[in-house]
């Protein structure tokens, strides 16, 4: 069946960088997107952006323009999401999320990684 | 950026009875629009996609409605299961720009 696994849990200071990483099994990884969504604690859902696993094309929503990188490897069917110079209202829960169908895909995510829990605390 | 705006923040209800939730955009997103449900502790579940298909696996009570920069969510006979908060998005352009709505909490009565 079609998994998204994701890295383990990660504290950082202020100022650093994370690299998560989302292993994906059960599908052909080139032929859907991936994308990136954050939950603050208690908090909404944010997409933080998009990549297409065929081209590398990136899509990454404004307020993280410059300091998110969005990445993936073919040769492991893994995707990664870096974020820089963290602050203390980056600590999320992180998902990665498949688009629910290939190509341009017109609406809706699936199926969800599990989630990486990132803290930012001096 | 395409807002979206979910009414109400929170709805108390019984099982058994019917939940209509409501998602506005700030401009017409086609019918580029999905549902999810989510549970404390869990990722969100996909229900609805392209405004009005239910995704696999998903019960026939909820079904969705909508186009342009009105959609709806409704459940029908509400089970226990149910209570959850949900959350509304669009996805618009190329390549994609996807925002979410902030939320509506569906509580029991």
């Amino acid at each position: 069946q079609v998994q998204l696994v994701q890295s383990g849990a990660e504290v950082k200071k202020p100022g650093a960088s994370v690299k998560v990483a989302c292993k994906t099994s059960g599908y052909t990884f080139s032929k859907y997107g991936i994308n990136w969504v954050r939950q603050a604690p208690g908090q909404g859902l944010e997409w933080m952006g998009w990549i297409s696993t065929y081209k590398g094309e990136t899509s990454y929503a404004q307020n993280l323009q410059g300091r998110v990188t969005m990445t993936t490897d073919t040769s492991t069917t893994t995707a990664y999401m870096e974020l820089r110079s963290l602050r203390s209202d980056d600590t999320a829960l992180y998902y990665c999320v498949r688009d629910r169908c290939s190509g341009d895909c017109s609406s809706g995510f699936d199926p969800w990684g599990q989630g990486t829990l990132v803290t930012v605390s001096s | 950026e395409i807002v979206l705006t979910q009414s109400p923040a929170t709805l108390s209800l019984s099982p058994g009875d019917s939940a209509t939730l409501s998602c506005w955009a700030s401009q017409s997103v086609g019918s580029s629009v999905a549902w999810y449900q989510q549970k404390p502790g869990r990722a969100p579940r996909l229900l609805i996609y392209d405004a009005s298909n239910r995704a696999t696996g998903i019960p026939g009570r909820f079904s969705g409605s909508g186009s342009g920069t009105d959609f709806t969510l409704t459940i029908s006979s509400l089970e226990p299961e149910d209570f959850a908060v949900y959350y509304c998005q669009q996805r618009n352009s190329w390549p994609p720009r996807i925002t979410f709505g902030q939320g509506t909490r569906l509580e029991i009565k």
